[in-house]
């Protein structure tokens, strides 16, 4: 089976910082998401791509860039952290209607 | 656009007794719905998934039909344990395969 890897695993940034996360994936699946889970609360969506090269908004794309350079990573790029932000930043990935994530990068910042 | 609607965001039940948790969808496309749960600390994992109005599908107890007419998708289980405690999700998936999920209903079941 396949594998979602999302590193750093925890991310403590300051605040105006610019943080990248980074995700891998090895299902070879050609769309992967980047979802932003806060505390106890649903998954919104930040950015996706159909394929490499390929990036689309989400609701959330605001304050965030996305890199898919190649199939098989997505990075997320944080532009500028806000004080006092925490959040679960989740990635995951798809093949028709089937979608995996990973254990996600947990963001604080002070 | 697309949408996700779970009414509920916390839900308190002893263990044992019934549940429903209620999901409606907005779409403009044949609709795919899904539910995830979510144990603390873990990644969202497929509970079920559907795109056949009128037929239920189930898994681990878990239990929801599809229902076109009423744009719906509620999930059910008929006895609550206390491992089923988590978070649990709707979604829809979108032309693009863009997976829309609903804000979540937290499940706590207790002893």
């Amino acid at each position: 089976g396949g594998i979602i890897t999302q590193t750093p695993k925890f991310l403590i940034g300051q605040e105006g910082q610019k943080l990248t996360l980074k995700c891998q994936q090895n299902f070879n699946h050609d769309t992967m998401y980047w979802y932003r889970q806060d505390s106890g609360k649903g998954l919104r969506l930040i950015y996706y791509s159909i394929t490499e090269n390929d990036l689309q908004k989400g609701d959330l794309s605001e304050g965030y860039d996305a890199s898919r350079e190649k199939k098989s990573s997505f990075s997320l790029t944080v532009t500028s952290a806000q004080k006092n932000e925490m959040a679960v930043f989740l990635c995951a990935s798809s093949i028709r209607t089937e979608v995996f994530f990973g254990k996600g990068t947990r963001l604080t910042v002070v | 656009g697309d949408s996700v609607t779970q009414t509920e965001g916390l839900v308190t039940l002893t263990k044992g007794l019934p549940v429903m948790l209620n999901c409606t969808y907005q779409t403009t496309y044949s609709p795919f719905l899904f539910w995830y749960v979510q144990h603390l600390n873990e990644a969202p994992k497929l509970l079920l998934k559907s795109s056949t109005d009128n037929k239920r599908t189930e898994h681990q107890g878990f239990y929801a039909t599809l229902h076109k007419s009423s744009s719906s998708f509620h999930l059910q289980k008929s006895s609550v344990q206390l491992s089923d405690s988590a978070l649990y999700f709707c979604a829809l998936v979108s032309n693009y395969n863009v997976l829309y999920f609903g804000s979540g209903t937290k499940l706590t079941v207790e002893p």
